[in-house]
């Protein structure tokens, strides 16, 4: 079933320009993951902000959580060409003998 | 290179073919995963393995047999598929189900 889902859809930037994408999900989580995928490649793991967390930084990376909400977000800052890609956020629940689920993604292409 | 190796890359099999694809990861990794990502679709987790036990089978059809002989190699067997089974098919693995995950490149399956 799916747990997390991604706000927007697409988005469109120039480069240099900040990227901000939203995630949103429904029951409560151990931690929260992003991740980058490349047409038709593997998912790459970018930053995981546990529970009790609530901002975290990697890089050109900002990603907040806020449990109440049931929320999330990735900032990417100063953004360039090579940033196009799907960004999708995952979920570790403490429920037994689960993985992470994944939401639809966030499809950025950046131009320069 | 994340570590997770799949083969093949690309796969074009018939309705009454049998395959097979294979998973290799030699870090370590405890649990291991298959996903399928289809078009406009979020990843869909198929199955989990955790110290080589399945457990977790999101429900799926039968004609999907994993096999998990040991800890470092994952194995999904594939038997009278349907066109609607074309996917990109990822393996994925993590040194527990709350950690970050590392993925392979993905098998790309076209049933036809």
């Amino acid at each position: 079933s799916q747990q997390g889902e991604e706000d927007p859809q697409a988005l469109s930037i120039q480069e240099g320009e900040n990227a901000t994408m939203n995630c949103s999900y429904k029951t409560s989580i151990n931690n929260l993951q992003w991740y980058r995928q490349n047409s038709g490649r593997g998912l790459v793991h970018l930053i995981l902000i546990r529970s009790n967390e609530r901002e975290k930084h990697s890089g050109r990376l900002r990603v907040t959580l806020d449990t109440s909400k049931k929320s999330s977000s990735l900032l990417i800052t100063a953004s360039r060409a090579a940033d196009t890609a799907s960004y999708f956020c995952a979920t570790a629940t403490n429920q037994a003998g689960t993985a992470l689920i994944f939401g639809k993604g966030t499809t950025l292409s950046v131009s320069s | 290179e994340t570590g997770v190796t799949q083969t093949p890359r690309h796969l074009v099999m018939g309705m009454t073919n049998k395959k097979s694809l294979k998973c290799e990861q030699h870090l370590g990794h405890n649990a291991m995963y298959w996903y399928k990502q289809s078009a406009k679709k979020p990843l869909e987790l198929m199955f989990v393995y955790s110290l080589e036990e399945r457990v977790e089978n999101n429900s799926v059809p039968s004609r999907f047999s994993p096999e998990c002989p040991n800890s470092s190699h994952l194995f999904l067997h594939l038997h009278t598929l349907q066109p609607e089974d074309s996917a990109l098919y990822l393996c994925a693995s993590s040194p527990d189900r709350f950690s970050e995950a590392f993925f392979g490149q993905g098998t790309r399956l076209t049933v036809v």
